[in-house]
């Protein structure tokens, strides 16, 4: 497989354990918000999604957290697998303009699980 | 399997040189956006296309360009080729153009860009 993205933060986690990932966003008029996991070797695959009028979202293991205030997403992932080792990207839904808009990633962190 | 095809998977070429990187959107997209993806920059957006038409700009280089044909396919054109143009770069669709309405983009596995 390729490793992208060397220079990633890392979260090493046991499997079993949760793991929390955090992501800072920039622009604090974005109104969207989405979590996307890339295996190695493939393209980024959504996980789940939150918008801005929401503080908290659930999904099958994975939780999603957005902070407004701060500026602050997190993605939470219960009973950590080894298949959820990738890397993850927040992204935000940026309008830089009316009726345009553009999905924007942040660097992504890696997740190694553990057996 | 996202249902969006890349072709081609692995290209290598000089500097200097210009590269046609092209993408099948899903059935039924009508949406095509290119991201470029680097070791040091992460993913980056660079283009969108709506059933033909640009829609948003990224930070696209002028030696890039793209387009989207009638049959909703899209090529990414590289041309001057420079060692700091290698780098993945990723073809997404979607349904429709507006990102927060629609949700989900659908990448494809990536073409791997090497230039020399």
């Amino acid at each position: 497989g390729e490793n992208v993205g060397l220079h990633l933060p890392t979260l090493s986690v046991q499997e079993g354990d949760n793991s929390i990932i955090n992501c800072a966003y920039s622009n604090s008029a974005s109104d969207y918000f989405i979590w996307y996991k890339q295996e190695s070797g493939k393209g980024p695959q959504f996980i789940i999604d939150i918008r801005s009028n929401m503080d908290k979202r659930q999904g099958q293991r994975v939780t999603v957290l957005l902070n407004k205030t701060v500026k602050h997403l997190s993605l939470q992932i219960a009973a950590t697998q080894p298949g959820d080792s990738a890397v993850y990207f927040c992204a935000e839904n940026i309008s830089p303009f009316r009726g345009s808009e553009k999905l924007v990633f942040g660097k992504g962190t890696k997740l190694t699980v553990n057996p | 399997d996202s249902g969006v095809t890349q072709t081609p998977k692995h290209l290598i070429t000089a500097t200097g040189q210009r590269v046609t990187l092209r993408c099948s959107p899903r059935s039924g997209d009508l949406s095509v956006y290119w991201y470029q993806q680097s070791l040091d920059q992460g993913l980056q957006f660079l283009i969108q296309y709506y059933n033909g038409e640009e829609r948003a700009k990224g930070n696209i280089l002028e030696r890039f360009s793209a387009q989207q044909f009638p049959d909703l396919h899209s090529e990414l054109n590289l041309s001057s080729l420079e060692l700091g143009d290698s780098a993945l770069y990723f073809c997404a669709s979607s349904v429709g153009y507006r990102v927060g309405n629609t949700g989900e983009l659908f990448f494809g596995e990536g073409s791997r860009l090497t230039v020399l």
